[in-house]
């Protein structure tokens, strides 16, 4: 069974910019979450989405947005990207819309603002 | 904002001793997690704790849930280099969903 994946690996861009990161769930799997991972912040979670809705959404900018489609794939979108924002950006997925469920892990895009 | 805390944020021992990583949480829980990262890849779950559990074992892994303390310990016997990681816990963080508050991570450094 394929592993959650998510493209692009790595990502450089410019202030101001915009970037969309793409994420696909292991097969089956509806629930698909997403976090941001920086040095100093650690691991804090984005948003979550569920049967294309958004679920829950962590205290993040309007900036940050996201998206899920029929299939399950998600994408999150930041918009008028800002240096802080460089960070390795996760995707979870998991079987079902519950916390005590396993959560399986892509490896990460890396964005780097310039 | 954290959750967890994890304690020591960094370790170093030689290989085949155990270690042993602490964290601590700030409210209650339904259930708390224990994760592993390779030089910041993606996440690897190792093993979940309910809130009505006391402790759990996989493997070389041994975690135990103290809740009126708000603390969980997760314990490597037997280390190898490969235990090389950053270790987090992560609890829940609302009454559904899939959402988790992760700690800051112990960072385990295992010699041969």
């Amino acid at each position: 069974k394929a592993g959650v994946t998510q493209t692009p690996r790595y990502l450089i861009k410019t202030r101001g910019q915009q970037v969309t990161l793409s994420c696909s769930p292991i097969s089956g799997h509806r629930s698909v979450s997403w976090y941001q991972q920086t040095p100093g912040q650690g691991l804090q979670f984005l948003f979550e989405y569920f049967s294309e809705t958004q679920r829950n959404k962590g205290n993040f900018p309007g900036r940050f947005s996201g998206r899920q489609f029929s299939n399950s794939r998600s994408e999150m979108n930041v918009s008028t990207l800002e240096l802080g924002d460089s960070a390795l950006y996760l995707c979870a997925s998991s079987l079902i819309q519950e916390s005590y469920n396993e959560q399986f892990f892509g490896p990460g895009t890396r964005l780097t603002v310039l | 904002s954290q959750q967890g805390e994890e304690d020591p944020q960094a370790l170093s021992i030689q290989e085949g001793e155990n270690a042993t990583m602490n964290c601590s949480y700030k409210t209650s829980i339904n259930n708390l997690q224990w994760y592993r990262q390779n030089s910041g890849r993606g996440l690897v779950h190792l093993i979940l704790i309910r809130s009505n559990e006391r402790e759990k074992h996989s493997g070389r892994l041994r975690v135990t849930l103290d809740t009126s303390k708000k603390s969980s310990s997760l314990l490597i016997t037997a280390s190898r280099a490969a235990d090389t990681a950053s270790y987090f816990c992560a609890t829940d963080a609302s009454q559904a969903g899939t959402a988790l508050i992760f700690g800051k991570g112990t960072t385990l450094s295992v010699s041969s």
